[in-house]
C-alpha cells in the first residue's frame, strides 16, 4: 500500500525565519511530487510541483527531492503570518490518482 | 476563468438515507477525480474520469457508492444507503488533458469540497 508521511506538527516558526517542511513516501515507482496548501475550510491550493532530483524554486518557496531517500521537502524562505496553513505533500504514481501524506500544520509567528 | 465548483457545500443526513454530491469541473478539463478526507485522516483517492470513462475506481470504499459523468462534463457521486463512516470532506478535482500536458505534470485543480455528516 502507498504511503505519504508527514509529520503533522503543528511547526511553529517565527516570522521572517525559514521553515522546512518534509515528507517520506513508500512507493519507489512514484513520479511525481506536489506540495499543497489548505487553509482552514477551504480547498487544497498547488504551491509547488517538482519531478527531477535536486533543488526547484520559486519565489520563497523551494522545493527538494531525493528519490533514492524517497524523500520530498519544502522550504519557505521570509515566513510570513499568511503562510500559516496546512501543508499537504502529495505523489503522483502514474495518471491517476494522488496519494497525500495526512498534512503538517504550520504556524507562522508574528 | 472559473474553477472547480461542488454542490452542496454542507449536507447532514442520517444513516440509511441518499445523497449526491455534484461536481463541475473548470471547463475544458478533460481529467476529473473524487476524493474523500474523514476526520483525522489523510485525503484518499476515490476514483478517476477521463471525459464519462471510468479510469480507475479502485479507492471507491465499496458498492454504496456510485459515481457517474455523463456527457463527460459534470459529476455526481451518489452515497446509497448512507452509513456514519461515509461522514467527512468529498472533494473533486480536475485536470487537463495529458495528452498534451503529459500525465506528470498535469496539475489537479480542486473544489472547495462537500461536507458531509451522517448522523
Amino acid at each position: 500500500q502507498k504511503e505519504v508521511e508527514q509529520n503533522s506538527g503543528p511547526l511553529s516558526v517565527p516570522e521572517g525565519a525559514i521553515a522546512s517542511l518534509n515528507c517520506t513516501y513508500s512507493d519507489r515507482g512514484s513520479q511525481s511530487f506536489f506540495w499543497y496548501r489548505q487553509y482552514s475550510g477551504k480547498s487544497p491550493e498547488l504551491i509547488m510541483s517538482i519531478y527531477s532530483n535536486g533543488d526547484k524554486e520559486d519565489g520563497r518557496f523551494t522545493a527538494q527531492l531525493n528519490k533514492a531517500s524517497q524523500y520530498v521537502s519544502l522550504l519557505i524562505r521570509d515566513s510570513q503570518p499568511s503562510d500559516s496553513a496546512t501543508y499537504l505533500c502529495a505523489v503522483l504514481e502514474r495518471a491517476d490518482g494522488l496519494t497525500f501524506g495526512k498534512g503538517t500544520h504550520l504556524i507562522i509567528q508574528p | 476563468e472559473a474553477g472547480v465548483t461542488q454542490f452542496p457545500s454542507h449536507s447532514v443526513i442520517e444513516k440509511g438515507q441518499t445523497v449526491t454530491l455534484r461536481c463541475d469541473p473548470i471547463s475544458g478539463h478533460d481529467n476529473l477525480y473524487w476524493y474523500r478526507r474523514v476526520m483525522g485522516k489523510e485525503i484518499k483517492f476515490l476514483l478517476h474520469f477521463v471525459k464519462e470513462s471510468k479510469q480507475d475506481e479502485s479507492g471507491m470504499p465499496n458498492n454504496r457508492f456510485l459515481a457517474e459523468r455523463t456527457g463527460g462534463t459534470y459529476s455526481t457521486l451518489k452515497v446509497q444507503p448512507a452509513e456514519l463512516e461515509d461522514s467527512g470532506v468529498y472533494f473533486c478535482a480536475s485536470s487537463q488533458d495529458s495528452r498534451r500536458t503529459g500525465w506528470r505534470s498535469e496539475t489537479q485543480y480542486f473544489g472547495p469540497g462537500t461536507r458531509l455528516l451522517v448522523l
